[in-house]
């Protein structure tokens, strides 16, 4: 059973240029979670997606992010026209359902992560 | 936005003792609460989850939760040089996981 599969693992853009992530959630999971992460900093929430639906996107910068979980293939987190502060640590993580507090669910598994560099 | 507090650290501590994490966070509602450990340049990793007030040990891992308090907190015995890397406390509240910004644990051999 594979894990969270994410691609590219390192990606190096120039400045204006459009940079797109892509997350493949465990098998068996429906719920995808984007967080970033600066150098010595923690994971900062981001957007969380089911398929074909943006359940919460308060974490997500109002321009140049977008991200979406479509009904066929996986989540794709894109940044268009990067600039040197996106370079970071892109990690996508999902869970089985990620609704109410049921004891015992609820997991998050995290991908390996994508890690951005900004020319 | 709930807020999950950690110390920052670092904390030391020589191999063979007991070290101890603290995360304190501010939902009383939050029912789901979680420790991953990071390594320099990689994932988190789950090692510990706890939803019922008291402790929960797995191996050297005691997680201890205090909804009352709420306070939870991570033990780790019998400390190995390769249990250094950073320790993120994570609590569940709906559909949301907030993080703390986590502790860094060095164990010195």
């Amino acid at each position: 059973n594979a894990g969270v599969m994410q691609n590219p693992r390192h990606l190096v853009r120039r400045r204006g240029q459009e940079a797109r992530l892509r997350c493949s959630p465990m098998k068996g999971h429906s719920h995808v979670y984007w967080y970033r992460q600066l150098p010595e900093e923690g994971l900062k929430f981001m957007v969380y997606l089911q398929k074909e639906n943006i359940i919460d996107e308060s974490g997500m910068p109002k321009e140049r992010f977008s991200a979406e979980f479509p009904k066929e293939g996986p989540s794709i987190l894109r940044i268009q026209q990067v600039v040197r502060g996106d370079s970071a640590a892109y990690f996508c993580a999902s869970s089985p359902t990620g609704t109410g507090e049921t004891v015992g669910a609820n997991v998050l598994t995290f991908g390996a992560g994508s890690r951005l560099t900004v020319l | 936005q709930k807020e999950v507090e950690q110390n920052s650290g670092p904390l030391s501590v020589p191999e063979g003792a007991i070290a101890s994490l603290n995360c304190t966070y501010s939902d009383r509602v939050s029912q789901s609460f979680f420790w991953y450990r990071q390594y320099s340049g990689k994932s988190p990793e789950l090692i510990m989850s706890i939803y019922s007030n008291g402790d929960k040990e797995d191996g050297r891992f005691t997680a201890q939760l205090n909804k009352a308090s709420q306070y939870v907190s991570l033990l780790i015995r019998d400390s190995q040089p390769s249990d250094s890397a950073t320790y993120l406390c994570a609590v569940k509240g709906g559909n949301q996981f907030y993080f703390g910004t986590g502790t860094s644990l060095t164990v010195i051999p």
